[in-house]
Order: C-alpha cells, then sequence, then structure tokens
C-alpha cells in the first residue's frame, strides 16, 4: 500500500491566494519531501524536511510536519498561475534508499 | 549540463514485444529508480539501484526487468508478461546518502496498440 496520501485530490484558486495541501502516511519516516510535475513532465524536488524537524520554508513554500499525527502540509502564499501542476509527497519508510508517493493534488490556480 | 535523460519521449509496441527503455545520468549518483504513472496517479516503484551491478524490486517488479552495469545507466525492459504497460515511465536518480533528493528524468509514454 501507498505510503503517502495527499488532501485534497484537487484543488482550485485564484492567483494570490494561499494554497494548502495535506500529506498523511503510515510508518516512521528518516525524511519527507515535496515534488512538483506540470502536466506530461518529469517531478521536481521543491523542499525535504527531516524527521526532527517541524517547519521548513523555501521562498513561497512552508512545509510543516507533524511526526505524532503522521502528517504534514505544503503551504504556498501568495500563488501564481504558473504553480499550477501536481503536488506529491513522498516518504522513505525508514529505508533511505527506497521512496513512497501519493497520488498527488492536482493545484489550478486561475488568472 | 548536468541531468538525467530518457529515451524515447514516446514509444509504441504491438502486444507480444518486448521493448526497452533508456535512462541515462550525468549526476554521479549511485541509486536510480524506475516508477510507473497511471493517469491521474502518483508513482509506483518498480525496480531501483544503489550500486552497479546490483538491482531491487519494488512494488510492481513483474513484467519488467533491468540490468546496472555503468553507473550512469538503468535501462528498463517491459517485456511481453507486463499484462498492462501503457503508462507513463519516470526514471529517477539520487545520492545514497541518509537524505537526499530524487532527480527525475522527462519520462516516456509507452502505448501498448
Amino acid at each position: 500500500s501507498q505510503q503517502g496520501e495527499e488532501d485534497p485530490q484537487a484543488l482550485s484558486i485564484q492567483e494570490g491566494e494561499n494554497a494548502t495541501m495535506n500529506c498523511s502516511y503510515k510508518t516512521s519516516i528518516n525524511n519527507l519531501q515535496w515534488y512538483r510535475q506540470n502536466s506530461g513532465r518529469g517531478l521536481v524536488h521543491l523542499i525535504l524536511i527531516r524527521s526532527n524537524e517541524r517547519e521548513k520554508h523555501s521562498g513561497r513554500l512552508r512545509v510543516t510536519l507533524d511526526t505524532s499525527k503522521k502528517s504534514s502540509s505544503l503551504l504556498i502564499t501568495a500563488s501564481r498561475a504558473a504553480d499550477t501542476a501536481s503536488y506529491f509527497c513522498a516518504t522513505d519508510a525508514g529505508n533511505f534508499n527506497k521512496f513512497y508517493f501519493g497520488s498527488g493534488t492536482k493545484l489550478n490556480v486561475k488568472p | 549540463d548536468g541531468g538525467i535523460t530518457q529515451s524515447p519521449k514516446y514509444l509504441f509496441r504491438k502486444e507480444g514485444q518486448n521493448v526497452t527503455l533508456s535512462c541515462e545520468q550525468n549526476l554521479n549518483h549511485d541509486a536510480m529508480y524506475w516508477y510507473r504513472q497511471d493517469p491521474g496517479q502518483g508513482l509506483r516503484l518498480i525496480y531501483y539501484s544503489q550500486i552497479v551491478n546490483d538491482f531491487q524490486k519494488g512494488d510492481i517488479a513483474e513484467g519488467y526487468s533491468v540490468s546496472r552495469e555503468k553507473k550512469e545507466s538503468f535501462p528498463l525492459t517491459v517485456t511481453s508478461a507486463q499484462k498492462n504497460p501503457t503508462a507513463f515511465y519516470l526514471c529517477a536518480s539520487s545520492r545514497t546518502s541518509r537524505y537526499n533528493e530524487q532527480f527525475f528524468g522527462p519520462g516516456t509514454r509507452l502505448t501498448v496498440l
């Protein structure tokens, strides 16, 4: 079974609004990562948060991790039309060379 | 440019044929991976390799085979035993340290006719 699951499956917002997507996982992890995929393309790494970290920032991205709840969230602030993509979380399930991806959140940012 | 390449971008196969998808990286990464992505779905791990001449099955290895004879190359063969091979195939590579990101290729879209 998949380790990570994103919620919601789809999200549609106006440009300038914030977008929040969540990821839940099942077993202990060393780290959790978020990736972005534009339609028909490969994935691009956005941010990695270690299991002993609670929050991390990168530009307009903010990621939180709650290991007690086995969940993470990705916040994109001041969204742009160019942020339209699918976003995936990936966990290592304790094996740092094997990754599990969720089914993704499809974000649509309307101009 | 450093990166990871996949070829071809589109591939068409007749039922009963084996096909091989190419994946090459010049990032000097030890680990390489193959994933399958179906429409609207996440990525499922087919095979992964942490070092040359060694590889492990992922969650959906049946009907697929790989080799890792060179550090830079990790080709995937989709055999006729794979019941439903039409999908988007993604190759990735990474370092083998504890905290590492994966770098993805652009993908190969395989269609069985």
